[in-house]
């Protein structure tokens, strides 16, 4: 049972679209990560989000944490190439310290 | 500031062999886990070592084992190979304190045959 859902799980977009990929859970969260990975590489780092209702900005990326802290979702505005990867979101829930991941969501952005 | 490295990049192995991955963690970091990833999914958690003990252990068989040093530096070790075992392997280098972020290595790609 996957404790974190993704969607969508693919998605193919022109450059220049804005898209959002959402992050879901029955379980609340003490803190969520977002990540982006490349192929063959392992995931990096986007954001952390602690507090419900917390909106983050990195360049034209946009991310929230939901106010009940069991979801969240990440905007990107105007994407580009370089934006193609998987996003992966990561929580820690139950007092446990230990992040469980989604599945991820795979983007392509075609230029 | 040097991030997490991992060794090595890519390895084959035969079912049945044994093999080991090493880590070293992010400059600053006392915490290291390792994660399997297979195609198609998100990284699965095997194990966290803090203060060169296993802290917390993810749903794998004793085939999967590890070692934290005192420069906390890290390997996994993992017995009998089968052939599900091929994955990237990831170690993430972390603070033993919140929020606990992870920051990953580039992994060990294994092949086994």
């Amino acid at each position: 049972t996957q404790l974190l859902e993704q969607s969508p799980q693919f998605l193919s977009i022109q450059e220049g679209e804005n898209l959002t990929v959402y992050c879901n859970s029955s379980s609340v969260f003490s803190s969520l990560q977002w990540y982006r990975q490349e192929p063959g590489e392992g995931p990096v780092l986007l954001v952390t989000v602690v507090t419900g209702g917390e909106v983050k900005k990195l360049k034209r990326l946009t991310f929230q944490f939901g106010d009940a802290r069991k979801d969240s979702s990440l905007h990107i505005t105007a994407a580009q190439p370089g934006d193609t990867g998987l996003y992966l979101c990561a929580g820690q829930s139950g007092g446990s310290y230990i992040p469980t991941f989604g599945r991820g969501t795979s983007l392509i952005v075609h230029p | 500031d040097a991030g997490v490295t991992q060794s090595p990049t890519h390895l084959i192995k035969t079912r049945g062999q044994q093999v080991t991955l090493r880590c070293s963690p992010k400059s600053g970091h006392d915490t290291v886990s390792w994660y399997q990833q297979a195609l198609g999914q998100g990284p699965q958690f095997i194990f966290q070592y803090y203060e060169e003990e296993e802290r917390q252990r993810g749903n794998f068989p004793d085939r999967f084992s590890g070692h934290q040093f005192p420069n906390y530096s890290s390997e996994l070790n993992v017995n009998a190979l089968l052939l599900g075992d091929s994955a990237l392997y990831l170690c993430a280098s972390s603070l033993h304190q919140p929020p606990y972020e992870q920051y990953f290595g580039p992994g060990t790609r294994l092949t086994v045959t």
